[in-house]
């Protein structure tokens, strides 16, 4: 069964340093994508940008380039997504998901990390 | 770059049928697949349409995709509407540069 297993609640004061993960089991890591999606509070869903763990090919919407950094563990089968510097714009609930290809369906997705900034 | 947009919220009575739209700013809806992710409240988004008209397996019938070049846009069909359908849905494409867009989302309403 393919799940993708992301950490858990953050709560940070904003200008503190956030690293979250989504593992992935049940099929091969480095073989598909793991895209990161932010969906602030009452909001829509926003692709932040994608990696593949295969080589760390990494991609970032123009949005979030240079706000985020995305990376891979192939070894743990893990993705990450971080932070240097929160804002309290960042409270939001961040999922990761799996696509086949770069441009392709997200056809799994986290159950969603909630990040909470505020002082 | 171009925009989805979706309507707001739409509403409908069980069994009955009900078509949220997608329409794309610029550029053909039909040089890039289209997904629907349908998400329930509290939920992570689920895939119910993926590459315009594709059903995921277990995803029902009842749920259909098609895209519409006169109108440059893409629809989301549900017919014999439940009331588990109720969810915000939202389309997905891709832009020239290989960066995913989604519409802003529609709720549904099964009332």
């Amino acid at each position: 069964e393919v799940q993708l297993v992301q950490s858990g609640a953050e709560v940070k004061k904003p200008g503190e340093s956030l690293k979250i993960s989504c593992k992935g089991s049940g099929y091969s890591f480095t073989s598909y994508w793991i895209g990161w999606v932010r969906q602030m509070p009452g909001k829509g869903l926003e692709w932040m940008g994608i990696i593949y763990p295969g080589d760390s090919d990494t991609r970032y919407s123009p949005s979030f380039q240079g706000q985020v950094t995305i990376s891979a563990d192939k070894s743990i089968s893990t993705a990450y997504l971080q932070w240097s510097s929160l804002k309290a714009s960042d409270t939001a609930m961040y999922y990761c998901v799996r696509s086949p290809t770069e441009i392709a369906v997200a056809d799994y997705w986290g159950q969603g990390t909630l990040v909470t900034v505020s002082s | 770059n171009f925009m989805l947009t979706q309507p707001h919220s739409v509403s409908e009575s069980p069994g009955k049928t009900v078509t949220i739209s997608c329409t794309r700013s610029s550029g053909s809806i039909a040089s890039n697949y289209v997904q629907w992710y349908q998400q329930r409240p509290g939920s992570s988004p689920t895939t119910v349409i993926y590459e315009d008209n594709q059903r995921p397996s277990g995803v029902p019938d009842r749920f259909s995709g098609s895209i519409d070049s006169s109108s440059n846009s893409a629809s989301l069909t549900i017919s014999g509407l439940k009331t588990e359908d109720e969810a915000d849905y939202y389309c997905q494409s891709y832009d020239s540069s290989n960066c995913w867009v989604f519409g802003g989302g529609t709720k549904l309403t099964v009332l």
